[in-house]
């Protein structure tokens, strides 16, 4: 289909190492969006790209939190340094500028051991 | 921050009844959307809302924006088991893009 996508779909890896997850929204959206799902819990904002722009970033825990949207469509969490409260589903959503429906991507489970 | 209460935090209920549940805000939000998680996949949107005191359906889901803007119902009637799953209440507020997420509602269907 034409709904956004994400890998890896499972991440798992040790504490220290860095991780790269990758989003691909709808074609045509300018807006993406990262969140971090904990579990049993309701999504939590991370940051917020318009085309290449990140306009958000209020939600990133950590400078060990990355995202970039170079040439404003493909959007890359990095995380650098893992550590265990890093442990979550990886969230990413897409919407175009007309209306504030956010469509979300399978997600990418990441387990630190 | 701002921050959702949802209600109720999980319910089971017979195949065949109506299902309510609602979330409410000390904040002001312009849009409220409601979304269903199955295991192991992302929200999937039911329902968005964009005027105080709309009231939208899709299928035999009704949800409506609170004239305040700080609360919102979503209503599911006559269940069937495929209704099982996790239900979110989502607000964006006044300024910025990014949704604020209620902590869920768990729905589970006897038939």
């Amino acid at each position: 289909g034409a709904g956004v996508s994400q890998s890896p779909r499972y991440k798992v890896a040790k504490r220290g190492q860095d991780v790269a997850l990758r989003c691909d929204p709808i074609s045509g959206h300018v807006s993406l969006f990262w969140y971090q799902q904990a579990l049993g819990q309701g999504p939590e904002f991370l940051t917020y790209f318009q085309n290449e722009a990140q306009l958000d970033k209020s939600g990133l825990p950590s400078d060990r939190f990355f995202a970039e949207r170079p040439e404003g469509s493909v959007s890359t969490l990095k995380i650098q340094r893992t550590q265990q409260e890093d442990s979550a589903v990886y969230l990413c959503a897409s919407s175009s500028n007309f209306r504030n429906e956010q469509f979300f991507g399978p997600g990418t489970r990441l387990t630190v051991l | 921050g701002q921050q959702l209460n949802q209600s109720p935090q999980s319910m089971f209920i017979q195949e065949g009844e109506d299902v309510s549940m609602n979330c409410t805000s000390s904040s002001i939000f312009n849009t409220w959307l409601w979304y269903k998680q199955d295991p192991g996949e992302g929200p999937v949107l039911l329902i968005a809302l964009y005027k105080a005191g709309e009231l939208t359906s899709n299928g035999r889901l009704t949800a409506q924006f609170g004239i305040t803007r700080k609360d919102s119902f979503l209503n599911i009637s006559a269940s069937i088991p495929s209704d099982v799953g996790i239900y979110f209440c989502a607000g964006r507020g006044e300024y910025g893009n990014k949704l604020v997420f209620g902590a869920g509602t768990i729905l589970r269907v006897k038939s």
